[in-house]
């Protein structure tokens, strides 16, 4: 497609409940990353993606965080056993490169995720 | 450890007139800069960079200014419009790799 397709919107679990979202990113770009919004505060950078492979996983927290992009199929970011500190909006950023220092990131409306 | 800072969380200017926004960072290794743009329940949209071998860059009426001995850059918009109202992120990447270091924002208000 044209631009990044995040689904849901809008999900709301209570603590200790899975949580999955999903990005489909723009037709040909072959690197997708994950940012965390807490507040409307700073974007967090949490993982990226080269086609299906982790590029860069830095920002993941090392519990119930796990992503994938496989093949034919939307990327996803799942949180097992979420907690009310993990409320935040998820976006999904898509690019040709992995050099997006010139702009060439292009993100998605995000999916707000809150627990209860 | 924030890297990049955006200490003024609200700025008001009147229609016509210049808005200022400003950015402080720590990490002198970023050589990349970029400013993106967030309406509500939107995601951010790239507006301007500038590579930390220049000091200017300027795209109609937006103009980026990077002071790198100050670690600060500043997004000029003039003249400021109504649709300029949004949330402004300034932005950093280091040897222009896949990540990304935000601010924490700035909300800019253009009224008639």
């Amino acid at each position: 497609g044209e631009e990044v397709a995040q689904t849901p919107k809008h999900l709301v679990r209570g603590e200790g409940q899975k949580a999955k979202l999903y990005c489909a990113p723009i037709k040909g770009h072959s690197y997708v990353f994950w940012y965390q919004q807490v507040l409307k505060n700073e974007f967090k950078f949490l993982i990226s993606f080269q086609n299906e492979n982790v590029f860069d996983e830095t920002g993941m927290p090392k519990e119930r965080f796990s992503a994938k992009c496989l093949p034919n199929s939307p990327c996803s970011l799942e949180i097992q056993a979420t907690k009310l500190e993990d409320s935040a909006v998820y976006f999904c950023a898509s690019s040709q490169s992995s050099r997006v220092g010139t702009g060439e990131l292009f993100f998605g409306e995000g999916s707000r995720l809150t627990v209860l | 450890d924030q890297q990049v800072k955006q200490n003024s969380p609200s700025l008001s200017v009147q229609e016509g007139r210049i808005s200022i926004l400003n950015c402080d960072y720590t990490n002198s290794m970023f050589d990349y800069f970029l400013w993106y743009k967030k309406y509500p329940a939107e995601g951010p949209t790239f507006l301007i960079s500038i590579s930390s071998i220049k000091d200017k860059n300027e795209d109609g009426r937006f103009t980026v200014f990077l002071n790198k001995s100050a670690k600060h850059l500043s997004l000029h918009i003039v003249p400021s419009q109504p649709g300029d109202s949004a949330v402004y992120f300034c932005a950093a990447s280091a040897d222009n790799t896949d990540k990304l270091i935000f601010g924490t924002g700035t909300r800019l208000q253009v009224f008639p």
